[in-house]
């Protein structure tokens, strides 16, 4: 049962255009949710993370955007830039203390000069 | 800047043997992980740890066991090796606190079993 959905196994956007990064739960305990980034032979890095308490959370080019309703959340990158070409997974957290993260499939992103 | 370290990039075993997996963190990090990365399937949690000799089975366990022995150190053992557990490996490490805190992970071994 996949708890965390990227529907989208990858996404190819131009340099200077906006990326949209999707992501869908199920569970509605969670209340941390996590991007990361990952680029090929490399383990992956933290991007940004949002509260459940909140809808939106910025840092610099990346923000992120979560809709509890809809259990929906989605990362946009702007603008896009070719080095921004890795793998993006998002990942989602319940606050019981062991930080026991569940991560999505993965979007594949692709930034064309 | 938190430093995890695996031991291996590339590791080739055989069927049957049994496989030790090394990750070392600098941080002081309570909190110790071990993923497995595949195709379609993202990252799955084998085994946790929050505490030196405390570990908490994940969503895989199955075929697995580990050891913490000390704070900076989580190994993963595959007891007998078989080529369903050809994968990349991810140790990760964080600090106790809540879930916001993100985890800092090593650059994986790549693990083909034969």
């Amino acid at each position: 049962d996949q708890q965390v959905k990227q529907n989208s196994p990858s996404l190819s956007v131009q340099e200077g255009r906006i990326s949209i990064l999707n992501c869908d739960y199920t569970n509605s305990m969670f209340d941390y949710f996590l991007w990361y980034k990952k680029y090929p032979a490399e383990g992956p890095t933290f991007l940004i993370s949002i509260s459940s308490i909140k809808d939106k959370n910025e840092d610099g080019r990346f923000t992120v955007f979560l809709n509890k309703s809809a259990k929906h959340l989605s990362l946009h990158i702007v603008p896009s830039q070719p080095g921004d070409s890795a793998v993006y997974f998002c990942a989602a957290n319940m606050n019981t203390g062991f930080q026991k993260l569940v991560f999505g499939t993965g979007t594949r992103l692709l930034v064309s000069p | 800047d938190v430093k995890v370290t695996q031991s291996s990039r590339y590791l080739v075993k055989r069927t049957g043997e049994k496989v030790f997996l090394e990750c070392v963190q600098d941080m002081d990090h309570e909190n110790m992980f071990w993923y497995r990365q595949d195709p379609g399937l993202g990252l799955r949690l084998i085994y946790f740890s929050y505490d030196v000799k405390m570990k908490e089975k994940g969503d895989i366990p199955e075929g697995y066991s580990v050891s913490r022995e000390k704070k900076e150190r989580f190994s993963l053992i595959l007891e007998s090796a078989s080529t369903n557990q050809t994968s990349m490996y991810l140790c990760a490490s964080s600090p106790r606190g809540g879930g916001h805190q993100p985890q800092h992970f090593g650059d994986g071994t790549r693990l083909s079993i034969l």
